[in-house]
């Protein structure tokens, strides 16, 4: 167990509809990073947000946005959604940034019909 | 920009025998390098890290790294495979520099199966 949790597990749902994933970091983690697992694009980093402010963007689309509450969760909301959006997507926290671990969630697998 | 290259997405060895996975990487910047592993149904778990101190890297359950600059690699190996090691590896690189946020960029991953 990472102390990262992640809600829900599992999510099915159809095109063009929003969906809203959380995530509660490890207690004392100020980071928090959002990842997307998919058969044919692989792990990619989304974005990051430390102590409450974005600090880092990636491949995210503009349908998907995300924010950290000052309780420190997360949450990413993804938007018109897509068949092409079903995916893993992970929570990862770490204490900040640079080489400190980042501590993985379980995940939550989006399906899109 | 940063890059990472798994050779092989599938590896396969005997029990017992020795494991290789392949990582190279791509930095215009010191970079910090990880080793992840991913079990079936979970999250990814931190096997060893790289940050610019031993180049030789020991990590959990017997495994180690080695980096190489002129090489650019960052490859993982262990002596021995046991079938609990059966599993997904992630190489992944993070920018060492000053404004490192530590966001990964991953590789492909490679998928490494153990034969009894």
């Amino acid at each position: 167990d990472s102390g990262v949790t992640q809600t829900p597990k599992h999510l099915i749902t159809a095109t063009g509809q929003r969906v809203t994933l959380r995530c509660s970091p490890r207690s004392g983690d100020l980071s928090v990073y959002w990842y997307q697992q998919s058969l044919d694009q692989g792990l990619q980093f989304l974005i990051q947000y430390y102590n409450g402010e974005e600090r880092a963007k990636g491949n995210i689309l503009e349908r998907f946005s995300a924010q950290q509450f000052p309780d420190l969760h997360s949450e990413l909301n993804l938007s018109s959604l897509e068949l092409g959006d079903s995916a893993l997507y992970f929570c990862a926290s770490s204490l900040s940034g640079g080489d400190n671990e980042q501590f993985f969630g379980p995940g939550t697998r989006l399906t899109v019909l | 920009a940063q890059s990472v290259t798994q050779l092989g997405s599938h590896v396969s060895v005997s029990e017992g025998a020795l494991v290789l996975l392949r990582c190279n990487y791509s930095s215009s910047v010191p970079p910090y390098l990880f080793w992840y592993v991913q079990y079936p149904n979970q999250g990814l778990q931190l096997l060893l890290k790289y940050t610019s101190a031993a180049t030789l890297v020991k990590g959990i359950n017997g495994f180690e790294a080695e980096f190489k600059k002129s090489e650019t690699s960052f490859h993982l190996t262990k002596p021995s495979a046991h079938m609990s090691d059966a599993a997904e590896y992630f190489c992944a690189v993070s920018d060492g520099g000053s404004s490192n946020t530590g966001k990964l960029i991953f590789g492909q991953g490679t998928t490494l199966q153990v034969k009894p």
